[in-house]
């Protein structure tokens, strides 16, 4: 159960749109469809962004999206805001039950 | 309102056993599909999966920790319960609980706040 790689960094200004990737193998993020992307701010739990590879729980941002192609699962973001400053982490199922979270992306709006 | 709450000792010896609790209101550990895992997360560094154990009292580890970590749940309780055996300076974070219902949304739509831990002498 390797960790997840996601790059430490992405950063844009405000408006722009920007994506973080999340590379996995074919044991996990290439064999399932249970891809979410979590939102972390400073001091709080994480929370749920997208479910499922693409799906938005109820309250979510429409700016907020997600995709998987083969290994590589991504979220992107667009309308950039400063509220979005965070740690983004993406987490896979990797079978039998258990799970696998992404190295982390720390976002930084300029 | 679905809540989870992790409680648990805030300072640890080396070597000595973890015991940490989840107390969730709002659902029931017993009703299918419900799992609920454990999740750790060392300062400054990425979070780490570490168990799970599901409704019908299946339960699975982080290959990495297999041999240190036992779940276990309380049913009437309202509690599931994480054990971590020998602990190390390394084991030091942020511990989570999290539920995860399988179909809708299968992710881990509901955290707890966290509870941290230091392991020091």
């Amino acid at each position: 159960q390797s960790a997840l790689t996601q790059p430490a960094s992405v950063s844009g200004s405000p408006g722009q749109s920007i994506t973080i990737s999340c590379t996995g193998t074919s044991s996990d993020v290439g064999s399932y469809k249970l891809v979410a992307w979590y939102q972390q701010h400073p001091g709080k739990a994480p929370k749920l962004l997208i479910f499922q590879v693409s799906q938005r729980p109820s309250g979510v941002s429409n700016r907020f999206s997600g995709s998987k192609s083969g290994n590589t699962a991504s979220l992107s973001i667009s309308g950039l805001q400063a509220e979005d400053e965070a740690d983004y982490y993406c987490c896979s199922y990797a079978g039998g039950s258990t799970f696998v979270f992404g190295t982390g992306t720390k976002v930084t709006v300029l | 309102q679905v809540t989870l709450r992790e409680s648990g000792p805030a300072l640890v010896r080396p070597t000595q056993t973890l015991t940490l609790t989840c107390t969730v209101s709002g659902f029931s550990l017993s009703t299918s599909g419900i799992c609920v895992s454990w999740i750790r997360q060392p300062p400054g560094k990425a979070l780490e999966w570490l168990a799970v154990i599901d409704w019908d009292d299946d339960k699975k580890y982080s290959t990495s920790l297999t041999t240190r970590l036992t779940i276990s749940k309380d049913t009437s309780k309202n509690q599931v319960v994480l054990t971590m055996t020998n602990l190390d300076p390394v084991d030091t974070a942020t511990y989570y609980c999290a539920r995860r219902l399988i179909g809708d949304p299968d992710a881990f739509d509901i955290w707890g706040q966290g509870t941290t831990v230091t392991v020091s002498s």
